[in-house]
């Protein structure tokens, strides 16, 4: 059971905007940084977000990232068929001196 | 172009060792932290190691604690994972990946670039 809880599942429309969740605690996402990663099936993750809202050259400006106290979300705007993914969110833990990933979300386009 | 190639995995009994390796490419390999990350069929990641870039820290999972250890060697810029005392619980693909800064920061590791991974089976 991971530390960082991420709804297992999520869906949207083409065109619509989705957020996935990503709640963690104090020793991480409190005072961590927090990244996302996009796994397409079959292949490696991806780098969608990095210190909490930064985005890597290459990824849309539809994808961002925003942090609040112990969590973090990832929103997804202008959802199209390709972003049908998992996606995973990390932070350090300072308790554990680890990192962690949130246990996946499934994004679904309907 | 950065590059990173997995090998070594296969199918292993348990309690047996196997020793990962990753082969860097397209950027300066001492300069960055790398760690290895692990899925499971049909679950989530699991970051297992990372060590830093001159190979000075290391830090571990709980889960491998103990029974793998991570290196690298610079000079041939290629980074290893000797996992010992196999479990079936330590099936998996194994990801090789490279930390996105080159200041190392051990609570800010984030992974820009992937290996293709290299799966690893524990069975008897």
């Amino acid at each position: 059971q991971s530390v960082l809880t991420q709804p297992p599942s999520a869906s949207g429309t083409p065109g619509q905007r989705v957020t996935i969740s990503c709640s963690g605690s104090s020793s991480n996402i409190g005072s961590n940084y927090v990244y996302w990663y996009q796994q397409l099936p079959g292949t490696a993750p991806k780098l969608l977000i990095y210190r909490n809202n930064q985005r890597p050259s290459g990824v849309p400006d539809r994808f961002s990232g925003s942090k609040s106290g112990t969590s973090a979300s990832l929103a997804i705007s202008g959802l199209r068929s390709e972003d049908e993914a998992d996606y995973y969110c990390a932070a350090w833990d300072d308790s554990l001196s680890g990192l962690l990933f949130g246990g996946g979300t499934k994004l679904t386009v309907l | 172009e950065v590059q990173l190639l997995e090998s070594g995995g296969g199918l292993v009994q348990p309690g047996g060792s196997l020793r990962l390796s990753c082969a860097a490419s397209g950027f300066t390999f001492s300069s960055y932290a790398m760690s290895w990350v692990r899925q499971a069929p049909g679950k989530g990641l699991e970051w297992v190691s990372a060590i830093s870039g001159s190979g000075g820290s290391t830090y571990y999972a709980d889960s491998v604690k103990g029974r793998f250890t991570i290196s690298r060697d610079n000079s041939k810029n290629t980074l290893y994972l000797q996992m010992n005392s196999l479990r079936a619980e330590d099936t998996a693909v194994y990801y090789c990946a490279k930390d996105l800064s080159m200041v190392y920061a051990i609570r800010s590791l984030g992974f820009d670039y992937w290996g293709q991974g290299t799966l690893v089976t524990v069975s008897s």
